[in-house]
């Protein structure tokens, strides 16, 4: 079971990047590692997925280190808009059980 | 092209009563997802439809139950309701692509439904 670590909060200002990581030691061989985005009493957002390595899009990016224990949402420039919670997860569409979406990240962003 | 799309955004039912929330998936997709989301937590799967059979199954009683038509649409059923059952109930909808090991663009939720039990 892939469970995933986050931290609870994070704070930042506009213009910054923003790196949240996520812990996840268990992840399985056909796990991909997926990133979510949740705004107040919305559904969550897909951001963002990968399996290993780098992956880049026009919002955000994705770091995973070779041993795929981890991985790091890369924010770039963020504005007050991205004030959100964000979820990793990590499982197979074959286990759907298996996508934990835990507690998330609370990210404030301040003018 | 329409996303995900809920109904009721909104309903107050009083514990013991019976409740149906209804969901439309995105077009193009084929397999239906709901998940409880409970305020301050993050969304708990509740089980997942494809062709018009239950596939799989989070950790929820029997009270709760669901169904897809053949198209695609589905409902979520309550019965029984309890207090704890407050929540806000997401839709996620994907395409069933079996050549990968996930949807390549994830699910796509709806805004929800959010239930009160009085």
């Amino acid at each position: 079971l892939a469970k995933t670590t986050q931290p609870i909060s994070m704070d930042s200002y506009e213009g910054q990047e923003v790196n949240i990581t996520c812990s996840h030691n268990n992840i399985a061989t056909n796990d991909y590692i997926t990133w979510y985005q949740q705004f107040p009493s919305q559904g969550p957002r897909f951001i963002i997925q990968g399996y290993k390595t780098k992956v880049t899009n026009e919002v955000a990016s994705l770091f995973i280190p070779a041993d795929r224990k981890s991985s790091t949402l890369s924010l770039p420039r963020v504005s007050l808009s991205d004030t959100a919670v964000y979820y990793c997860l990590v499982g197979d569409q074959r286990n759907t059980d298996k996508l934990i979406f835990g507690t998330g990240t609370r990210l404030q962003v301040f003018p | 092209d329409a996303g995900v799309t809920q109904s009721p955004t909104h309903l107050i039912k009083t514990r013991g009563q019976q409740v149906t929330l209804r969901c439309s998936p995105k077009s193009g997709h084929d397999t239906v997802s709901w998940y409880q989301q409970a305020l301050g937590q993050g969304p708990q799967f509740i089980f997942q439809y494809y062709e018009e059979e239950e596939r799989q199954r989070g950790n929820f009683p029997d009270r709760f139950s669901g169904h897809q038509f053949p198209n695609y649409s589905s409902e979520l059923n309550v019965n029984a309701l309890l207090l704890g059952d407050s929540a806000l109930y997401l839709c996620a909808s994907s395409f069933n692509d079996h050549r990968v090991n996930f949807p390549q663009d994830g699910y796509t939720f709806g805004s929800g439904t959010r239930l009160t039990v009085v």
